[in-house]
Protein backbone atom coordinates (compact mmCIF):
# COMPACT_ATOMS: atom_id res chain seq x y z
CA UNK A 1 0.00 0.00 0.00
CA UNK A 2 1.55 3.16 -0.89
CA UNK A 3 2.40 5.53 1.94
CA UNK A 4 4.16 9.41 2.60
CA UNK A 5 7.72 9.14 4.14
CA UNK A 6 10.06 11.26 5.62
CA UNK A 7 13.04 12.09 6.71
CA UNK A 8 14.86 12.44 8.64
CA UNK A 9 13.28 10.62 11.68
CA UNK A 10 14.43 12.81 14.19
CA UNK A 11 17.02 16.09 13.63
CA UNK A 12 18.80 17.97 16.52
CA UNK A 13 19.69 21.73 15.86
CA UNK A 14 20.90 24.29 17.38
CA UNK A 15 19.13 27.95 17.27
CA UNK A 16 20.10 29.91 14.34
CA UNK A 17 20.95 26.71 11.85
CA UNK A 18 18.88 25.70 8.90
CA UNK A 19 16.60 22.55 8.72
CA UNK A 20 15.49 21.10 5.76
CA UNK A 21 12.55 18.41 6.58
CA UNK A 22 11.85 15.78 3.76
CA UNK A 23 8.91 14.36 2.40
CA UNK A 24 8.02 11.71 -0.38
CA UNK A 25 4.36 12.15 -1.51
CA UNK A 26 2.11 9.21 -2.33
CA UNK A 27 3.04 8.89 -6.45
CA UNK A 28 -0.36 10.02 -7.80
CA UNK A 29 -1.46 12.73 -5.26
CA UNK A 30 -1.18 16.23 -6.41
CA UNK A 31 -1.93 18.29 -3.57
CA UNK A 32 0.96 18.52 -0.49
CA UNK A 33 0.55 19.60 3.08
CA UNK A 34 2.88 20.16 6.47
CA UNK A 35 1.17 20.28 9.83
CA UNK A 36 3.50 20.50 13.12
CA UNK A 37 2.25 19.30 16.24
CA UNK A 38 4.19 20.60 19.63
CA UNK A 39 4.05 18.40 22.24
CA UNK A 40 0.87 17.47 23.87
CA UNK A 41 -0.85 20.10 21.77
CA UNK A 42 -3.09 20.04 18.77
CA UNK A 43 -1.83 19.02 14.93
CA UNK A 44 -1.99 22.62 13.31
CA UNK A 45 -1.77 23.50 9.72
CA UNK A 46 1.11 25.20 8.43
CA UNK A 47 0.98 25.18 4.49
CA UNK A 48 -0.65 23.87 1.22
CA UNK A 49 1.24 23.43 -1.93
CA UNK A 50 -0.17 22.63 -5.65
CA UNK A 51 0.86 23.03 -9.04
CA UNK A 52 4.51 24.40 -7.83
CA UNK A 53 3.15 26.88 -5.35
CA UNK A 54 1.46 27.56 -2.48
CA UNK A 55 -1.77 27.52 -2.15
CA UNK A 56 -2.54 28.68 1.83
CA UNK A 57 -0.01 29.15 4.72
CA UNK A 58 -1.29 29.83 7.79
CA UNK A 59 -0.04 32.50 10.43
CA UNK A 60 3.23 29.80 11.74
CA UNK A 61 4.70 30.01 8.60
CA UNK A 62 6.36 32.99 8.52
CA UNK A 63 9.42 34.39 6.22
CA UNK A 64 11.85 31.95 8.21
CA UNK A 65 9.63 28.64 6.16
CA UNK A 66 9.72 28.02 2.84
CA UNK A 67 8.57 25.23 1.20
CA UNK A 68 9.98 23.35 -2.37
CA UNK A 69 9.09 20.46 -4.73
CA UNK A 70 12.69 20.54 -6.14
CA UNK A 71 11.44 16.89 -8.57
CA UNK A 72 8.90 15.00 -9.34
CA UNK A 73 8.56 12.87 -6.22
CA UNK A 74 10.54 14.95 -3.04
CA UNK A 75 8.34 17.56 -1.39
CA UNK A 76 10.49 20.03 1.50
CA UNK A 77 10.22 21.84 4.34
CA UNK A 78 12.86 24.24 4.79
CA UNK A 79 13.21 26.46 8.06
CA UNK A 80 16.12 29.14 7.98
CA UNK A 81 16.92 29.87 11.15
CA UNK A 82 15.55 27.57 13.79
CA UNK A 83 13.81 28.76 17.50
CA UNK A 84 13.48 26.85 20.27
CA UNK A 85 9.60 27.18 20.17
CA UNK A 86 10.30 25.48 16.39
CA UNK A 87 10.62 21.60 18.19
CA UNK A 88 7.60 20.17 17.26
CA UNK A 89 6.69 16.96 15.18
CA UNK A 90 6.66 18.12 11.88
CA UNK A 91 3.96 15.66 9.30
CA UNK A 92 3.77 15.90 5.79
CA UNK A 93 0.51 14.55 4.14
CA UNK A 94 -0.43 14.90 0.52
CA UNK A 95 -4.25 13.75 -0.73
CA UNK A 96 -5.48 13.59 -4.69
CA UNK A 97 -7.43 15.87 -6.71
CA UNK A 98 -10.71 14.62 -5.35
CA UNK A 99 -12.20 14.92 -2.26
CA UNK A 100 -9.94 15.40 0.75
CA UNK A 101 -8.83 12.41 2.34
CA UNK A 102 -5.19 13.48 3.51
CA UNK A 103 -2.50 10.84 4.26
CA UNK A 104 0.27 11.53 6.47
CA UNK A 105 3.80 10.71 6.91
CA UNK A 106 5.41 9.44 10.07
CA UNK A 107 6.75 12.80 10.49
CA UNK A 108 9.85 13.93 11.98
CA UNK A 109 10.81 15.17 15.25
CA UNK A 110 12.46 18.25 15.36
CA UNK A 111 14.50 19.13 18.51
CA UNK A 112 16.02 22.81 18.90
CA UNK A 113 18.42 23.54 21.56
CA UNK B 1 -15.03 30.03 20.54
CA UNK B 2 -12.36 26.99 19.25
CA UNK B 3 -13.15 25.65 15.37
CA UNK B 4 -13.30 22.20 16.78
CA UNK B 5 -13.91 21.00 20.38
CA UNK B 6 -12.63 17.58 21.67
CA UNK B 7 -12.51 16.38 24.61
CA UNK B 8 -8.72 15.20 25.44
CA UNK B 9 -9.88 12.16 28.00
CA UNK B 10 -8.25 9.77 29.15
CA UNK B 11 -10.82 7.40 28.44
CA UNK B 12 -10.13 4.09 29.80
CA UNK B 13 -12.67 0.59 28.89
CA UNK B 14 -12.54 -2.54 29.22
CA UNK B 15 -11.29 -5.02 26.58
CA UNK B 16 -14.87 -5.77 24.43
CA UNK B 17 -16.35 -2.68 25.18
CA UNK B 18 -18.09 -0.41 22.92
CA UNK B 19 -16.17 3.33 22.31
CA UNK B 20 -18.26 6.54 21.87
CA UNK B 21 -15.71 9.24 20.83
CA UNK B 22 -17.37 12.81 20.04
CA UNK B 23 -16.26 16.20 18.60
CA UNK B 24 -18.32 19.05 18.48
CA UNK B 25 -17.48 22.35 15.86
CA UNK B 26 -18.32 25.83 15.34
CA UNK B 27 -18.63 26.27 11.83
CA UNK B 28 -21.57 25.49 9.64
CA UNK B 29 -19.83 25.59 6.31
CA UNK B 30 -17.66 22.37 7.39
CA UNK B 31 -18.00 19.74 5.26
CA UNK B 32 -15.62 17.25 5.07
CA UNK B 33 -15.07 14.84 8.31
CA UNK B 34 -12.20 12.72 9.57
CA UNK B 35 -11.24 10.75 12.09
CA UNK B 36 -7.27 9.73 12.78
CA UNK B 37 -5.74 7.65 15.55
CA UNK B 38 -2.17 8.56 16.43
CA UNK B 39 0.01 6.40 18.13
CA UNK B 40 2.44 7.82 20.43
CA UNK B 41 5.09 10.13 18.91
CA UNK B 42 3.71 8.50 15.14
CA UNK B 43 1.81 10.13 12.07
CA UNK B 44 -1.98 10.62 11.76
CA UNK B 45 -3.55 7.16 10.13
CA UNK B 46 -6.42 8.20 8.28
CA UNK B 47 -9.49 5.72 9.66
CA UNK B 48 -12.77 7.16 8.53
CA UNK B 49 -14.23 10.06 6.22
CA UNK B 50 -17.22 11.51 5.76
CA UNK B 51 -18.36 14.54 3.55
CA UNK B 52 -21.24 15.88 4.79
CA UNK B 53 -23.96 14.18 6.80
CA UNK B 54 -24.94 10.46 7.76
CA UNK B 55 -23.49 6.99 9.03
CA UNK B 56 -20.25 5.59 7.98
CA UNK B 57 -19.18 1.87 8.49
CA UNK B 58 -15.99 -0.08 8.33
CA UNK B 59 -15.48 -2.90 10.44
CA UNK B 60 -15.49 -2.83 13.98
CA UNK B 61 -15.42 1.59 13.63
CA UNK B 62 -18.89 3.92 12.66
CA UNK B 63 -18.29 7.29 12.12
CA UNK B 64 -21.28 9.81 12.29
CA UNK B 65 -22.14 13.82 11.01
CA UNK B 66 -25.14 14.98 12.63
CA UNK B 67 -24.66 18.83 10.77
CA UNK B 68 -27.55 19.89 12.73
CA UNK B 69 -26.01 19.86 15.90
CA UNK B 70 -22.41 20.49 14.46
CA UNK B 71 -21.77 17.15 16.10
CA UNK B 72 -19.43 14.27 14.83
CA UNK B 73 -18.99 10.80 16.50
CA UNK B 74 -16.79 8.08 16.13
CA UNK B 75 -18.03 4.08 17.20
CA UNK B 76 -15.59 1.56 17.96
CA UNK B 77 -17.06 -2.10 18.75
CA UNK B 78 -15.65 -5.11 20.88
CA UNK B 79 -12.46 -3.02 21.93
CA UNK B 80 -9.29 -4.14 21.48
CA UNK B 81 -6.01 -3.48 23.66
CA UNK B 82 -4.22 -2.62 20.27
CA UNK B 83 -7.04 0.27 19.92
CA UNK B 84 -5.34 1.88 22.44
CA UNK B 85 -4.56 5.69 20.86
CA UNK B 86 -4.87 9.04 20.58
CA UNK B 87 -8.15 9.33 18.02
CA UNK B 88 -8.03 12.80 16.69
CA UNK B 89 -11.25 14.29 15.05
CA UNK B 90 -10.51 16.37 11.72
CA UNK B 91 -12.78 18.47 9.72
CA UNK B 92 -12.06 21.06 6.29
CA UNK B 93 -14.20 23.04 4.29
CA UNK B 94 -15.28 21.79 0.62
CA UNK B 95 -13.32 23.56 -2.46
CA UNK B 96 -10.31 25.55 -1.83
CA UNK B 97 -6.65 23.98 -0.75
CA UNK B 98 -9.14 21.68 2.47
CA UNK B 99 -6.70 22.43 5.31
CA UNK B 100 -7.41 20.10 8.24
CA UNK B 101 -8.51 21.36 11.34
CA UNK B 102 -7.82 19.25 14.22
CA UNK B 103 -9.56 18.45 17.64
CA UNK B 104 -7.23 18.43 20.90
CA UNK B 105 -7.70 14.43 20.34
CA UNK B 106 -8.91 11.60 23.23
CA UNK B 107 -6.90 9.51 24.92
CA UNK B 108 -8.36 6.13 24.83
CA UNK B 109 -6.25 2.99 26.61
CA UNK B 110 -8.42 -0.51 26.30
CA UNK B 111 -7.69 -2.75 29.05
CA UNK B 112 -7.51 -6.48 29.01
Amino acid sequence: EPEVTQTPSHQVTQMGQEVILRCVPISNHLYFYWYRQILGQKVEFLVSFYNNEISEKSEIFDDQFSVERPDGSNFTLKIRSTKLEDSAMYFCASRLRQGNEQYFGPGTRLTVT
Amino acid sequence: QKEVEQDPGPLSVPEGAIVSLNCTYSNSAFQYFMWYRQYSRKGPELLMYTYSSGNKEDGRFTAQVDKSSKYISLFIRDSQPSDSATYLCATSFSGGYNKLIFGAGTRLAVHP
